[in-house]
């Protein structure tokens, strides 16, 4: 099972804010995802990287941008924050080679922008 | 066409109910892993099983049992004597191709009432 943790756990913002969420992995795991969801309803993958200075956009477009400089970080940048951006976001992260690349999530940043 | 379809959107039961939650998937792989996660009201995704496409046989794990089925392409899943720390939303997801990116159903919100 992986270790890895999210911070903020909770985020309230006023619009137009700059805000980072933190995600970090101590299981060396080279791929590492971000999610979004609003509560309860389907996760949906905006971001994810298969190793350092890897980065793709998921399937769900979204206006953050992510970086990974080092193995165990990836964190998620929102430049400008709106309400529409209030939303759950999950970070996961999965070891390749691994047959079924188990992916392991973090406890998640509830983000709300007023 | 949803790759992963979880019907029951909501389930209530009494304590010690037994509840199947069901999973119907999608795909044209041969290779495939099926995954089902919980939710609880924290947030936080937490993994319970994967399954391989090849491996057919059922599982049971404590109070928790899960049916593969790949003639009618179902990965259901049955808590046994359900209890109040059951509740939660549970999530079927599907991994396929050589990406192995998941994806999700959208869900199924279990409620055990005292």
């Amino acid at each position: 099972e992986a270790d890895i943790y999210q911070t903020p756990r909770y985020l309230v913002i006023g619009t137009g804010k700059k805000i980072t969420l933190e995600c970090s992995q101590t299981m060396g795991h080279d791929k590492m995802y971000w999610y979004q969801q609003d509560p309860g309803m389907e996760l949906h993958l905006i971001h994810y990287s298969y190793g350092v200075n890897s980065t793709e956009k998921g399937d769900l477009s979204s206006e953050s941008t992510v970086s990974r400089i080092r193995t165990e970080h990836f964190p998620l940048t929102l430049e400008s924050a709106r309400p529409s951006h209030t939303s759950q976001y999950l970070c996961a992260s999965s070891e390749s080679g691994t047959q079924s690349e188990t992916q392991y999530f973090g406890p998640g940043t509830r983000l709300l922008v007023l | 066409a949803q790759k992963v379809t979880q019907a029951q959107t909501e389930i209530s039961v009494v304590e010690k109910e037994d509840v199947t939650l069901d999973c119907v998937y999608e795909t044209r792989d041969t290779t495939y892993y099926l995954f089902w996660y919980k939710q609880p009201p924290s947030g936080e995704l937490v993994f319970l099983i994967r399954r391989n496409s090849f491996d057919e046989q059922n599982e049971i794990s404590g109070r928790y049992s899960w049916n593969f089925q790949k003639s009618t392409s179902s990965f259901n899943f049955t808590i046994t004597a359900s209890q109040v720390v059951d509740s939660a939303v549970y999530f079927c997801a599907l991994s396929e191709g050589s990406a192995r990116q998941l994806t999700f159903g959208s869900g199924t919100q279990l409620t055990v009432l005292p």
